[in-house]
């Protein structure tokens, strides 16, 4: 059974920081992996999506790579911002299906101090 | 284009108590999934559906029912409401083939369950 782990589940820094969350799945028969933005009370947002044959996706300060091999994932933040301060999740979509169902991560809450 | 819109955003229910939650969508998407949301918890996948008139059960689909009679709406019901379905949902869609797309989500129904 898949399972999608983020360590750590929270995490404050200083503004202008570089950041890394992390995430660890164990079934490495993925279709791709995905990283969402979840502000309070707020729906999600997806931020990158790695397909299974890509290593890396970039978009403006943020890069998700990925290494299938070994089960991970990280999502770097430049510069970080308050701005930024939200619940990160990444989820993965099961190769053996074609539906789109997901596979969460618990998420990594990011607080940004000014 | 609203994209994907919940209702109600909150709810109060009395154990043994019913309701449907509203989802939906105005971007055409095939695809369409409710996820449970508990506190310091990921996402897990209650039903999804691939097209108009199907359907098909997730990770924790006890205690729910779906249907799916327009590509737009997809509806989900609680029957007979428990403590234990005390948790925030989230509708979502995808376009064309859910793996290989991004999902879009609602802001979601907080729902507790008395």
């Amino acid at each position: 059974k898949q399972e999608v782990t983020q360590i750590p589940a929270a995490l404050s820094v200083p503004e202008g920081e570089n950041l890394v969350l992390n995430c660890s799945f164990t079934d490495s028969a993925i279709y791709n992996l995905q990283w969402f933005r979840q502000d309070p009370g707020k729906g999600l947002t997806s931020l990158l999506l790695i397909q299974s044959s890509q290593r890396e996706q970039t978009s403006g300060r943020l890069n998700a790579s990925l290494d299938k091999s070994s089960g991970r994932s990280t999502l770097y933040i430049a510069a970080s911002q308050p701005g930024d301060s939200a619940t990160y999740l990444c989820a993965v979509n099961l190769s053996s299906s074609n539906t789109g169902k997901l596979i969460f991560g618990q998420g990594t809450t990011l607080q940004v101090k000014p | 284009n609203a994209g994907v819109t919940q209702t109600p955003k909150f709810r109060i229910l009395k154990i043994g108590q019913s309701m449907t939650l509203q989802c939906t969508q105005d971007m055409n998407h095939n695809y369409m999934y409710w996820y449970r949301q508990d506190p310091g918890m990921g996402l897990k996948l209650i039903y999804y559906s691939v097209g108009a008139g199907i359907t098909d059960k997730g990770e924790v689909p006890n205690g729910y029912n779906v249907s799916r009679s327009t590509t737009e709406d997809f509806p989900l019901r609680l029957e007979l409401a428990a403590p234990s379905q005390t948790s925030v949902y989230f509708c979502a869609s995808s376009p064309r083939q859910g793996a290989k797309d991004t999902q879009y989500f609602g802001p979601g129904t907080r729902l507790t369950v008395l």
